[in-house]
């Protein structure tokens, strides 16, 4: 099935340090939604966008809605250990009944105290 | 509030039988949808159900099924299992599920293996 596009496939940073990741699709979606995943668990809802051009922040998390429609971001700021986890986006239609999510493969991330 | 539930945690089968798993969305949660993620993967969308009907299917065989009670509660069914149906099985709730946008939120998922 489809999948959007994230790479790298894991990032390696140093506690306090920020991170960028990017999430790209051929196709437009009207809402973003960023997750994060630990292992054996379901993905913890981080962030939503419902704009183009939309810029949110929770906490130390920030994510934008890029203008085309065709990607989003997200940035960590001074990372912990607790932000280790995979992280994923999801794109939403908006286009009627059906509002499934599609979602990329997913960055894992690893935090060096 | 109590999240998203789902039973079982854990579930081991064997290739040919059948399973049944269910899921609890959040109160006031209506739509129920479900997803399988393999190993390094995303999720992938299976079913969403909104008032106890099929609102969508993604790309699975007919020995997918599910289907949504009255409490909203919900269940998905597979046949005939194959080894490549082993998976963390999710199911996510939000508020509705017919052309608006809300959020969807996840519960801990059925981790199902098929030997």
């Amino acid at each position: 099935g489809q999948q959007l596009n994230q790479s790298p496939q894991s990032m390696f940073i140093q506690e306090g340090e920020d991170v960028s990741m990017n999430c790209t699709s051929s196709s437009i979606f009207n809402t973003w939604l960023w997750y994060k995943q630990d292992p054996g668990e379901g993905p913890v809802l981080l962030i939503a966008l419902y704009k183009a051009g939309e810029l949110t922040s929770n906490g130390r998390l920030t994510a934008q809605f890029g203008i085309t429609r065709k990607d989003s971001f997200l940035n960590i700021s001074a990372s912990i250990p607790s932000d280790v986890g995979i992280y994923f986006c999801a794109g939403q239609p908006n286009t009627g009944a059906n509002s499934k999510l599609t979602f990329g493969k997913g960055i894992t991330l690893s935090v060096r105290p | 509030d109590a999240g998203v539930t789902q039973s079982p945690t854990h579930l081991i089968k064997t290739r040919g039988q059948h399973v049944t798993l269910r899921c609890s969305p959040i109160s006031g949660h209506k739509s129920v949808s479900w997803y399988q993620q393999v190993l390094g993967q995303g999720p992938q969308f299976i079913f969403q159900y909104y008032e106890k009907e099929e609102r969508g299917r993604g790309n699975f065989p007919d020995r997918f099924s599910a289907r949504q009670f009255p409490n909203y509660s919900s269940e998905l069914n597979v046949n005939a299992l194959l080894l490549g149906d082993s998976a963390l099985y999710l199911c996510a709730s939000s508020r509705h599920g017919t052309g608006l946008t809300y959020e969807q939120y996840f519960g801990p998922g059925t981790r199902l293996t098929v030997t």
